[in-house]
This record gives C-alpha cells, sequence and structure tokens, in this order.
C-alpha cells in the first residue's frame, strides 16, 4: 500500500487532455513540493514536474502540474502515442523521514 | 549532462550479501544528498535509503533498516549500498537517484537488477 493515492490507469484517445491525481497528507504533500516522474516501457523514472508546478528542460508545455492543499495532479494535453507510460508523484515525508510515492497511474493512449 | 551509473547487481541467495555502487558524473556530487529507490518486477516504486551531502544525515526505509548500509564517497564521485541478510522480497531494480536535500529526486540511474532467489 502505497502512502501516496493514484488512479491506478487512466486513458485517452490522440488529441485529448487528461488528469492524473495524487493524494497524500499534511506530512508529506501538505508540506513538502511534489515531483512527477515518467516512467516508459523497460526504462529508468524521468523527472517530468518538479516543485509541484515547474517542467524541466525539455520537457514539452503540454505537461503541466498543480497542487492545491494535499492533492496535486498531473494534466497532459494534446495527447500523443508516446505518452503511454506509467506516472508516479512523489513527496518528502517529514514523518517517515523518507520519499513516498504513489503506486503509479498507466496511461492507456487509444 | 548528469550522469548515474549503478554496478554491482546479479543472483544471490537468501541471507547472501551484495554491494552496488553508483558512479556520478556531471555535476558536483558533494553539493548533492542522494537515495536509493528500488523496484520489484511489475510493481511500483519505494524508496529505500536517503544520505545527506556529508553523510551527516541518513534515513532508511523500515524494510530495509538494520540490513542495508547506504554510503558515499565525495572524492570518487560515488555512493553505494551494502545489502545484507538479503530476502526473496528484496528482488528488484535498485536506482541511486540524486535529491536536492529533503526533497523527492530529480535525475535517476538507469538501474541494477538484484535477484535473491535460492
Amino acid at each position: 500500500q502505497s502512502v501516496l493515492t493514484q488512479p491506478p490507469s487512466a486513458s485517452g484517445t490522440p488529441g485529448q487532455r487528461v488528469t492524473i491525481s495524487c493524494s497524500g497528507s499534511s506530512s508529506n504533500i501538505g508540506s513538502n513540493s511534489v515531483n512527477w516522474y515518467q516512467q516508459l516501457p523497460g526504462t529508468a523514472p524521468k523527472l517530468l514536474i518538479y516543485s509541484n508546478n515547474q517542467r524541466p528542460s525539455g520537457v514539452p508545455d503540454r505537461f503541466s502540474g498543480s497542487k492545491s492543499g494535499t492533492s496535486p495532479s498531473l494534466a497532459i494535453s494534446g495527447l500523443q502515442s508516446e505518452d503511454e507510460a506509467d506516472y508516479y508523484c512523489a513527496a518528502w515525508d517529514d514523518s517517515l523521514n523518507g520519499v513516498v510515492f504513489g503506486g503509479g497511474t498507466k496511461l492507456t493512449v487509444l | 549532462e548528469v550522469q548515474l551509473v549503478e554496478s554491482g547487481g546479479g543472483l544471490v541467495h537468501p541471507g547472501g550479501s551484495l554491494r552496488l555502487s553508483c558512479a556520478a558524473s556531471g555535476f558536483t556530487f558533494s553539493s548533492y544528498s542522494m537515495n536509493w529507490v528500488r523496484q520489484a518486477p511489475g510493481k511500483g516504486l519505494e524508496w529505500v535509503s536517503y544520505i545527506s551531502r556529508s553523510s551527516s544525515t541518513i534515513y532508511y526505509a523500515d524494510s530495509v533498516k538494520g540490513r542495508f548500509t547506504i554510503s558515499r564517497d565525495n572524492a570518487k564521485n560515488s555512493l553505494y549500498l551494502q545489502l545484507n541478510s538479503l530476502r526473496d522480497e528484496d528482488t528488484a531494480v535498485y536506482y541511486c537517484a540524486r535529491g536536492a536535500g529533503v526533497v523527492a529526486p530529480d535525475y535517476w540511474g538507469q538501474g541494477t537488477l538484484v535477484t535473491v532467489s535460492s
């Protein structure tokens, strides 16, 4: 059971906008910034969003992050087939003294 | 370009030991905290351990506390994870991942597979 909660799956058609939610508590998301990662099949996780809503250089602006209270979300607009991957949210947890992850959301592009 | 390259994985019997290494380049290693994160086959990500820039602060997940030891050598730009008393459930790809203090990691290595099996 993951400390952060994500839906196990999400889907959309090419060109659509999809949103992936993540929920936590005051000890993690409520007091620390959230990162989002994309993991393509057979590869290492790649940073997609950091500090709740910042994109590293090279990440398309189709990807955006937001955070309201303890419920951050990742939005992907103009969905493309290459976006099919697993997506994880993560944050530091002040009570556990460690990084906590969501269970991951498998995105399918129909 | 930030690069993290793990090595040292392999097949080990239950109760055995292994030492993982992570070679860092492309950034000032001593200025960043580091983490180990693992992923069991077909499962999600699980944080394993954290070490601060100077090794003064170290944290472990409860699942590995007392069995795993994290360390670093800033002169060699290297991170290590000593795995002792290995169990079947420790089977996973182990990633080293860069942090910037007590935050979720940014850059990740490609991972090294540890298989615990008799």
